[in-house]
């Protein structure tokens, strides 16, 4: 049971929007700043978005990531094929059980 | 250009102790800029943190995995080291290590491939 909650699939057509969510608590998302990670199974993760909203060089305006409260949402626009791909949250938990925590994953599936 | 490469057994026997090595290049394992990181997919699974070090020595520790897990690092050869011991099947997965970068948050901007370590009689 992960400490963030995602949902575990989103599908869309190509050149659509499509977006994920991340809920956690005020202990976790509430205090610290959300990442977000693309990753294919069997390749190292990619960094998307660091702190909320920043995208690291590299990385195409169509990913936007933002925060509200204990909830953050990666965003991608102009959907690709090559969008497939397993996407995580990530933030620092704060409380007795300190460190990093994922979310469950979300599975995008470009129809 | 940064690179992370894991190496150790691919294969490790129940109640035996999981070992694998971080090997570091492009990058400094005595930089203030960063933190170094252990994080596994279990089979089927997603993705969980296991631990990181700092060059001062400071480390941090999953809660859950706490009891198990050592990390230490060898700045003369620019590497890091994971050690879980008493394994069971559950630690079978793919294991990363990573790099975090405080101009970033800490958030991780270099992983390296994994390895994929069974634990299997």
């Amino acid at each position: 049971q992960s400490v963030l909650t995602q949902p575990p699939s989103v599908s869309a057509t190509p050149g659509q929007k499509v977006t994920i969510s991340c809920s956690g608590s005020s202990s976790n998302i509430g205090s610290n700043s959300v990442s977000w990670y693309r990753h294919l199974p069997g390749t190292a993760p990619k960094l998307l978005i660091y702190e909320n909203n920043k995208r690291p060089s590299g990385i195409p305006d169509r990913f936007s990531g933002s925060k509200s409260g204990t909830s953050a949402t990666l965003a991608i626009t102009g959907l690709q094929t090559g969008d497939e791909a397993d996407y995580y949250c990530e933030t620092w938990e704060t409380n007795l059980s300190a460190g990093w925590v994922f979310g469950g994953g979300t599975k995008l599936t470009v129809l | 250009q940064v690179q992370l490469q894991e190496s150790g057994p691919g294969l490790v026997k129940p109640s035996q102790t999981l070992s694998l090595t971080c090997t570091v290049s492009g990058s400094s394992i005595n930089s203030d800029n960063h933190w170094w990181t252990w994080i596994r997919q279990p089979a089927g699974e997603g993705l969980q943190w296991i631990g990181r070090i700092f060059n001062t020595g400071s480390i941090n520790y999953n809660p859950s995995l706490a009891s198990r897990v050592s990390i230490s690092v060898d700045t003369s050869n620019n590497q890091f080291s994971l050690k879980l011991t008493s394994v069971t099947a559950a630690d079978t997965g793919v294991y990363y290590c990573a790099r975090e970068y405080r101009g970033y948050d800490f958030a991780i901007d270099f992983w390296g491939q994994g390895t994929l370590v069974a634990v299997s009689s």
